[in-house]
């Protein structure tokens, strides 16, 4: 069975401009969540998404965004890119949801370079 | 609010040996879960193992157990018979619930092994 997937696995942008990452969960698997991890900040919540609804956001400014299909693949977008927002941005997969009792799975992240 | 600690930032271990990283919680919510994943230098993040905090026994998957102690609030992980391939940052993570009924995950700092010939 194939493991939670992202795309692409390495960016670099500059100041100002905007990236879309992508996220393909395990197959059968609807609930993807988003991540964040920074040297500084370790890893955070960005948000969650199942059957194409945002169920939960962290605490991030409005120029992160996310958005999930009907196949459960899922993507996210940062606007205006700052500095800031150099980061291992990881993926996870749950079939249903983690308060379920069951494990998310991550993917291999993508590594975001803002010069 | 809830809180993982992982107090050890680095550990070194020689192969073949046992190693234990250690994990201490915080949470008021008597029905929880606590993980552990493995980061290796490319960055994914690699799920080990998974207690429930109604869980009877600890739990087990090939080397690696959990040494949980519910009273103390602690789930640390044992690594038995360390491998040059585990080398890497071991994170302890717990479900924090959110509204509407779904949970994230948080994480501690992580602790970076080393394991050596």
């Amino acid at each position: 069975k194939a493991g939670v997937t992202q795309t692409p696995r390495y960016l670099i942008k500059t100041r100002g401009q905007q990236v879309t990452l992508s996220c393909s969960p395990i197959s059968g698997h609807r609930s993807v969540s988003w991540y964040q991890q920074t040297p500084g900040q370790g890893l955070q919540f960005l948000f969650e998404y199942f059957s194409e609804t945002q169920r939960n956001k962290g605490n991030f400014p409005g120029r992160f965004s996310g958005r999930q299909f009907s196949n459960s693949r899922s993507e996210m977008n940062v606007s205006t890119l700052e500095l800031g927002d150099s980061a291992l941005y990881l993926c996870a997969s749950t079939r249903g949801s983690l308060a379920g009792g069951e494990t998310q799975y991550f993917g291999p992240g993508t590594r975001l370079l803002v010069l | 609010a809830q809180k993982i600690t992982q107090t050890q930032p680095g550990m070194f271990v020689q192969e073949k040996e046992a190693v234990t990283l250690d994990c201490t919680y915080d949470t008021s919510d008597p029905s929880y879960g606590l993980f552990w994943y493995k980061q290796p230098s490319s960055g994914e993040m690699i799920f080990l193992i998974y207690q429930g905090s109604y869980d009877q026994q600890n739990a087990t998957e090939g080397r690696y157990s959990l040494n949980f102690q519910k009273a103390r609030k602690s789930a640390n992980l044992v690594i038995s018979a360390s491998q040059l391939g585990d080398s890497a940052m071991y994170f302890c993570a717990m479900r924090e619930p959110l509204l509407g009924g779904t949970d994230k995950l948080i994480f501690g700092t992580g602790t970076r092994l080393q394991v050596f010939p």
